[in-house]
């Protein structure tokens, strides 16, 4: 079965600083990993994606996600975090020997930057 | 990217009706879509994946009858939950597939606020 961890409800950060939102997965073979973004009362948004070749992954505005398989991890970073940052932010996984299967999501990290 | 919407993205509704909710790949076709429920302050629970033009296939220990699923074309899958009670409030969120294998990635609807009184 394959899983997805975000130890964090909840990561502050001030404007301007780097963030690091952390994600770790478990799955049986290789991973495909997703990160998406959601604002209040919205659906979720893509950011990024691995699925093979260079570790660091580089998405929308400014987002990068680096995979470490040897610690299970694909953490979501951003070099200046800005106020509009702030979001529910949600880390997937789907097993790429599963056939069709849908992607599992963990439970979601709620990003605050303050200015 | 893709662009889903859902329709509607509001509604209220007696308890004892019926409230259909629309899921549409605009500018592309999806032969899977996913349809998610998201209480306050969670995760996304996978209810069901659609299929184009077959039956879909739900998550354990979500009632079929309930939450009636329909894929009648490449580009509409709708999410009728039928004789709706205040538990059946949520946020559902439709996503479609789009590519397959490496290429693979779900582009999500914005949402569909259900609220039952």
């Amino acid at each position: 079965a394959q899983s997805v961890a975000q130890p964090e409800d909840q990561v502050n950060v001030a404007e301007g600083n780097p963030l690091t939102v952390k994600c770790t997965y478990s799955v049986s073979g290789n991973p495909y990993l997703f990160w998406y973004v959601q604002y209040p009362n919205r659906g979720l948004q893509f950011l990024l994606k691995y699925i093979t070749g260079d570790n660091l992954v580089k998405g929308s505005y400014g987002f990068e996600a680096e995979f470490n398989k040897s610690q299970t991890s694909f953490h979501l970073k951003k070099p200046s975090a800005l106020v509009s940052d702030s979001a529910l932010y949600f880390c997937a996984v789907r097993d790429s020997s599963s056939g069709n299967t849908p992607l599992v999501f963990g439970k979601g990290t709620r990003l605050s930057v303050i200015a | 990217g893709a662009v889903v919407s859902q329709h509607p993205s509001w509604v209220i509704c007696k308890s004892g009706t019926s409230v259909k909710i629309e899921c549409r790949s605009l500018d592309f076709q999806a032969t899977t879509m996913f349809w998610y429920r998201q209480f306050p302050k969670q995760s996304l629970m996978l209810m069901a994946t659609s299929n184009e033009g077959s039956k879909a296939t739900y998550e354990q220990g979500v009632e079929k009858d309930k939450f009636l699923i329909n894929h009648a074309s490449l580009t509409l899958s709708t999410l009728t939950v039928t004789s709706a009670h205040p538990e059946d409030s949520s946020f559902y969120i439709c996503s479609a597939r789009v590519g397959g294998g490496r290429v693979e990635t779900q582009y999500f609807g914005p949402g569909t606020r259900l609220l039952v009184l």
